[in-house]
């Protein structure tokens, strides 16, 4: 069985300043885990992805995401938000990628001017 | 523009009636993936096809069906439909079944309006 908890339902930042948005998953295998980003009326994009080959991963837009296994962790951050990162989201967890996803509930991202 | 095309943007139709959503996966991709995004229930996968065979079925209701077919693109029917099947459905799509792990590309998503 695997599970996504995304600690965070809404967070709010002030643009220019760092993103942290935090993920814990659950998983009886070793998993794979993906950063999805939504925008308004949107389908879901790939922003990055954990599949065992670096603990830190490097994404679109400035993103990045660090695999703590003894914590059980995956969060997404960025060193300086901007306007065009308001969006929702989602944290991912999958075994392998080519089964299905199991998506965490969403984080909506606000970046205040 | 992540290659999944989903047809049509938006429908709405009333309870009790009868809907096709139909998907195209990214060129090469031979599997394709069903979820259903509502309010209440968050983002739930409902149904895999792989090169024309069902795979795995997630939170699919039996009222709900699915199939792919030889050139590879999927429809979803929904059927006997409910108020509270009003969401927004996606497709996605990857590579295959082998080897791995693959990333899911989406399409931008038919919102199903229930009256």
């Amino acid at each position: 069985a695997q599970s996504v908890t995304q600690l965070d339902s809404h967070v709010s930042v002030s643009e220019g300043t760092p993103v942290l948005l935090r993920c814990n998953y659950s998983s009886s295998y070793s998993p794979s885990l993906f950063w999805y980003v939504q925008h308004p009326n949107k389908g879901l994009q790939l922003l990055l992805k954990y599949t065992s080959a670096a603990t830190l991963v490097k994404g679109i837009n400035g993103f990045e995401a660090e695999f703590k296994k003894s914590e059980t962790s995956f969060h997404l951050t960025k060193p300086s938000a901007h306007m065009s990162d308001a969006a929702e989201y989602f944290c991912v967890v999958s075994r392998s990628g080519r089964r299905a996803l199991t998506f965490g509930s969403g984080t909506r991202l606000q970046v205040q001017p | 523009d992540s290659g999944v095309t989903q047809t049509p943007k938006h429908l709405i139709t009333a309870t009790g009636q009868r809907v096709t959503l139909r998907c195209s996966p990214r060129s090469g991709d031979l599997s394709v993936y069903w979820y259903q995004q509502s309010l209440d229930q968050g983002l739930q996968f409902l149904i895999q096809y792989y090169n024309g065979e069902e795979r795995a079925k997630g939170n699919i209701l039996e009222r709900f069906s699915a199939q792919q077919f030889p050139d590879l693109h999927s429809e979803l029917n929904l059927s006997s439909l409910e108020l509270g099947d009003s969401a927004l459905y996606f497709c996605a799509s990857s590579v295959g079944l082998a080897g791995g792990p693959y990333e899911q590309y989406f399409g931008p998503g038919t919102r199903l309006t229930v009256t």
